[in-house]
């Protein structure tokens, strides 16, 4: 595709509830990024994927927090049962290789009542 | 614990004029410095990024490295209305070459 995409773009969640956020990442890209971006701060990193290999889960908050990208391409981020401190913009980026431009996708807004 | 700071703002400059941010960061082996400009609502865009020590130009831009000091801003010359947004610094900190760590950002409102 010609950009980084990202589904849903908002999504308001009964707490408790289980989320998936899914993005799609420009095709040929081999590093894949997920951050967390609380409202008025800088994105926080979540977790890196290189193909289908995730090799850095370290900023994931908690282990209601799941990430895969079986084939390579698409990567779904899994929050599960969740909680109000969950509420931000979760932003997927994408590239080339690990130290090239990433790209970002426009989010998902996750707002969780 | 690796941070990066930047003063909030807003900052608020008259068009045509200089708009200077400026970013500090608490990891001395930083090796990598960028510059993301995210409009509201918007995700994060890469203005320029720089390795070195010293000035780097692109077209309006300048991104200015000291590694003593652990200091990197941005110029952004003859700014216009459509520069004001929010202006983020994110560093690549030592002994990892894909992670980012980032400022909380700077405001930036350009007034005509």
């Amino acid at each position: 595709g010609a950009g980084v995409s990202q589904s849903p773009r908002y999504k308001v969640a009964k707490r408790g509830q289980d989320v998936a956020l899914r993005c799609d990442p420009i095709s040929g890209h081999v590093s894949l990024f997920w951050y967390q971006q609380a409202l008025g701060q800088g994105p926080e990193f979540l977790t890196y994927f290189q193909n289908e290999a995730q090799l850095d889960k370290s900023g994931l908050p908690s282990d209601r927090f799941f990430a895969e990208r079986p084939e390579g391409s698409v990567s779904t981020l899994k929050i599960q049962r969740t909680q109000q401190e969950d509420s931000a913009v979760y932003l997927c980026a994408s590239s080339l290789g690990s130290n090239t431009e990433a790209f970002f996708g426009q989010g998902t807004r996750l707002t969780v009542v | 614990q690796k941070e990066v700071e930047q003063n909030s703002g807003p900052l608020s400059v008259p068009e045509g004029a200089i708009a200077s941010l400026n970013c500090t960061y608490s990891d001395r082996g930083s090796q990598s410095f960028f510059w993301y400009r995210q409009y509201s609502g918007k995700s994060p865009e890469l203005i320029m990024f720089i390795y070195s020590n010293g000035d780097k130009e692109d077209g309006r831009f300048t991104a200015q490295l000291n590694k003593a000091s652990q200091y990197v801003s941005l110029l952004i010359r003859d700014s216009q209305p459509s520069d004001s947004a929010t202006y983020l610094c994110a560093v690549n900190p030592s002994g990892s070459n894909y992670q980012l760590i980032w400022g909380a950002g700077t405001k930036l409102i350009i007034k005509p």
